[in-house]
Parts: structure tokens; sequence; C-alpha cells
């Protein structure tokens, strides 16, 4: 079947515009995951979604980062105001609802804030 | 906080050698750790997950072991290809809604 799938795959702003990453997770995942690779960094958690559950936030870097997941299956990754660190890749990640299950990630959105 | 190391960052290895890339992480306390391989520009690919429980996993040519009480995991690949050649990552699920990932190694097979 179809696996995760991200949009856009390269995006070039501005610094100081907003920009919205878009991730559709797999058909039936309840679980959902946005993570940040940076040059140096390695990957990082951002946020995590589950079911009708209040998410975990708790990786986000800063207040200008929001998201959301509507329906419980479509999120929206939200970073306003961007500043050249925000320069990343963001991957998604889906898993059907449990620690012991596997993540499957997206192809990825390319930030690139000059 | 869950710390993971790999070890080494980059290899290279002619073309039908068999390597293997060592993963170790601070806390024993996980519920899986999962192996990934990353082309350039691309997303992760899974390859295979052990549970906490498990000792090892089998997929082709390729087999990860776990040792979670000393804190470690390896990734065997027997045999390789040219097409083996990306980034390979580990990473650990604890009691936190994430995974801890390592900072990867980067094979090169050489045909």
């Amino acid at each position: 079947g179809a696996g995760v799938s991200q949009s856009p795959s390269n995006k070039v702003t501005e610094k100081g515009k907003d920009v919205e990453l878009r991730c559709d997770p797999i058909s039936g995942h309840t679980a959902l995951y946005w993570y940040r690779q940076s040059l140096g960094q390695g990957l990082e958690f951002l946020i995590y979604f589950q079911g009708n559950s209040a998410p975990d936030k708790s990786g986000l870097p800063s207040d200008r980062f929001s998201a959301e997941r509507t329906g419980g299956s479509v999120s929206t990754l939200t970073i306003q105001r961007t500043q050249q660190e925000d320069s990343a890749v963001y991957l998604c990640a889906s898993s059907l609802e449990g620690d012991t299950y596997e993540q499957y990630f997206g192809p990825g959105t390319r930030l690139t804030v000059t | 906080k869950q710390e993971v190391t790999q070890i080494p960052a980059a290899l290279s290895v002619p073309e039908g050698e068999n390597l293997v890339l060592n993963c170790s992480f601070t806390d024993s306390a996980i519920y899986n750790l999962q192996w990934f391989r990353q082309d350039p520009g691309k997303g992760l690919t899974s390859l295979l997950l052990i549970q906490s429980s498990q000792r090892e996993q089998t997929s082709g040519r390729l087999n990860a072991s776990l040792d979670k009480s000393s804190g470690r995991s390896t990734l065997y690949i027997a045999a390789s290809q040219p097409g083996d050649s990306a980034t390979y990552l580990c990473a650990v699920r604890t009691g936190a809604n994430n995974l801890f990932f390592g900072t990867g190694t980067r094979l090169t097979v050489i045909p």
C-alpha cells in the first residue's frame, strides 16, 4: 500500500516568512511523529500525535513551531517567522498504536531559509 | 537522557566483504531498537526492528543483534554490494513517545 507522503519535497523561503509542511500518514496508523534532521545535529524529535490524546510537544524548539493533526490523519507542521537555523529536512513518520511497532518514514521536506 | 552512539562514522569496504556496524545506547530501559538506511537526499527506510525481549532479527543479508543489558546492537551485512552504500542509522525507543537516533555510519561499498 501507499507509504507516508510529505509535501512539498523542497521549500525555499525568506527569513521571517511562515511555512507549512504537510504529512499524510499510512492509512490506519494512529501514531504520527515529526522529526528534524539538521547538518551536524542528527535526527531530533519534534512532536508526537496519538489518536485523540493531547500531542507530546516536548521536542518543539520554540513557540514559533506548531503542529496539528486533523481528523486523526493528515498533519501540518507550521513554522512562523522562519529563521536561517530552521533550515533542515523535516521528516514525518507514522506507526500503529503502541511502543512495539516500527515507525515508517516519509521522504521528508527540505526547508531552506534564505 | 538517552544517548545513542554509532561507530564507525564512516566505512569503506570492497564489494563482497562482510561488515559490522555498531550502535551503543546509555539507557538499557528500551522498548525496541530499529535500524534504518538513508540514501542521499531521501527519507529513512526501516531495515530491522528488534523488540527488547529479542536477541536478533534477520532479513536477507542483514542480521541485527541486541544486547540490552550492555546497551549494544550490531548490524551485520553479509556479502556487501555497491547498492548497500548508504548511511545506516540505529534508533532506540524508550518510554518517551519518540525514537532516539544515533548519528549514523556512512557506508561505501567499492565495486
